[in-house]
């Protein structure tokens, strides 16, 4: 595609339940990013992604949240044992390479996640 | 994590007014940027400021990053119901890493 897709767009989940979110970079972009943003207010960095580099990790909140990256491509973001805390709009975000070099991160419109 | 406050948080404005909104950290960065987002949609770049003191202007937006590159102000002259939205700045920290501010939620009242 074109640009960055996310999946699922909305997702209601129970306290307790698993969920996992699916992030599509636009193809070629060797760094991916994973945001989450609560209430319309700014970004928390959760994890990021650049090439083969083992991924920094120092955003994820609790050892419930972790991200994988198969192939270079596509990622997903897995909570566990969600709590309603968790309910957020996660962004994933890709760029062509290091953010030094490159500049510009490309966002996808995000996974709304609810929990009840 | 390098924190980044914006402020103010929430600004509502007559259109054709004039504002500023600002972005301050305790932390100096390599680069700094400035995204826009709509709601329901990613934020979306604006521009990328680079060196102490620079300052670039897009239309009617004007954006200065701080000598020490701690800082930086974005200023929008006469400003558009199109304008409305939420202005992010986010700072390249270590490691290509890209640290987001608390935002500013801007509304333009035709």
């Amino acid at each position: 595609g074109a640009g960055v897709s996310q999946s699922p767009s909305n997702k209601v989940t129970e306290k307790g339940k698993d969920v996992e979110l699916r992030c599509d970079p636009i193809s070629g972009h060797t760094a991916l990013y994973w945001y989450r943003q609560s209430l319309g207010q700014g970004l928390e960095f959760l994890i990021y992604f650049q090439g083969n580099s083992a991924p920094d990790k120092s955003g994820l909140p609790s050892d419930r949240f972790s991200a994988e990256r198969t192939g270079g491509s596509v990622s997903t973001l897995t909570i566990q044992r969600t709590q309603q805390e968790d309910s957020a709009v996660y962004l994933c975000a890709s760029s062509p390479g290091a953010v030094a070099n490159t500049g510009e991160l490309f966002f996808g419109e995000g996974s709304r996640l609810t929990v009840l | 994590t390098q924190l980044l406050e914006q402020s103010p948080q929430f600004l509502s404005i007559q259109e054709g007014e004039n504002l500023t909104v600002y972005c301050n950290s305790s932390s100096v960065f390599s680069s700094l940027q400035w995204y826009r987002q709509e709601p329901g949609e990613g934020p979306v770049l604006l521009v990328t400021v680079v060196t102490g003191g620079e300052v670039k202007k897009l239309k009617r937006l004007t954006f200065q990053f701080g000598d020490a590159r701690k800082d930086s102000s974005l200023h929008i002259t006469a400003a558009q119901p199109g304008d409305t939205g939420l202005y992010l700045c986010a700072g390249e920290g270590g490691a290509n890493n890209l640290f987001f501010g608390t935002g500013t939620r801007l509304t333009v009242i035709p």
